[in-house]
């Protein structure tokens, strides 16, 4: 069993859609919990973070975390062709070393 | 003005050859890693760095030898390489302790060994 799991998709919903992504984890030591974000040929870029149960929002994103079921969710609202990319969701565990999981990425499509 | 960047981009081998990527900040940050990303996207960090000195090496066959000559520059050198290594390599760097759950990614290096 892989530490964080996404389901890889891929997701494909209309512009202005309610995107929800989701992402599950074993570990926990893990504390800090992120979003990162990765167009096609880029490299991954962070989106969001949170280091606590609870809902984050930022603009259109809110990130949800629930340490007690260890799920973690993604919300994009208003969905826009733009948003189309690969989402990877990220923990680190406690210490200091930088040390990242990933899990596989969901990739969304956003068709206009 | 790149913040992290990567050369070369693209790396087309045979296999059984030995290949360097080399891989540059300039955002200030003390700690630099090595990921490599599968073909279904996995992306699994590999070796990090912290002000010149190797703070994480995963489970990695030692054909992959990383070099940090100083903080802003860490390179990867791969000996004997195998069908299996293809992949897209990430440099990234970050602010060390707890600074590091942000990690700046560089553009990739796309590995095919044929």
């Amino acid at each position: 069993q892989k530490e964080v799991e996404q389901d890889p998709g891929p997701l494909s919903v209309p512009e202005g859609a309610i995107v929800s992504l989701n992402c599950t984890y074993s570990n926990s030591a893990f504390q800090y919990f992120m979003w990162y974000r990765q167009y096609s040929r880029k490299g991954p870029e962070l989106l969001m973070y949170t280091y606590s149960s609870g809902n984050k929002e930022d603009g259109r994103f809110t990130a949800q975390v629930d340490k007690s079921s260890k799920y973690i969710s993604l919300f994009i609202r208003d969905s826009q062709p733009s948003d189309s990319a690969t989402y990877l969701c990220a923990q680190r565990p406690s210490g200091n070393t930088g040390k990242l999981i990933f899990g596989q990425g969901t990739t969304l499509q956003v068709k206009p | 003005d790149t913040a992290v960047s990567q050369t070369p981009k693209y790396l087309v081998t045979q296999m059984g050859n030995d290949k360097s990527i080399k891989c540059e900040q300039n955002l200030g940050h003390d700690t630099m890693y090595w990921y490599k990303q599968d073909s279904k996207k996995f992306l699994k960090i590999m070796f990090s760095y912290n002000n010149k000195e190797l703070i994480i090496n995963e489970t990695v066959p030692n054909r992959f030898s990383p070099k940090s000559p100083d903080k802003a520059h860490l390179n990867l050198h791969i000996n004997s390489l195998e069908l299996g290594d293809s992949a897209v390599y990430f440099c990234a760097s970050s602010r060390p302790g707890t600074g590091s759950y942000e990690q700046y990614f560089g553009p990739g290096t796309r590995l095919t060994v044929t």
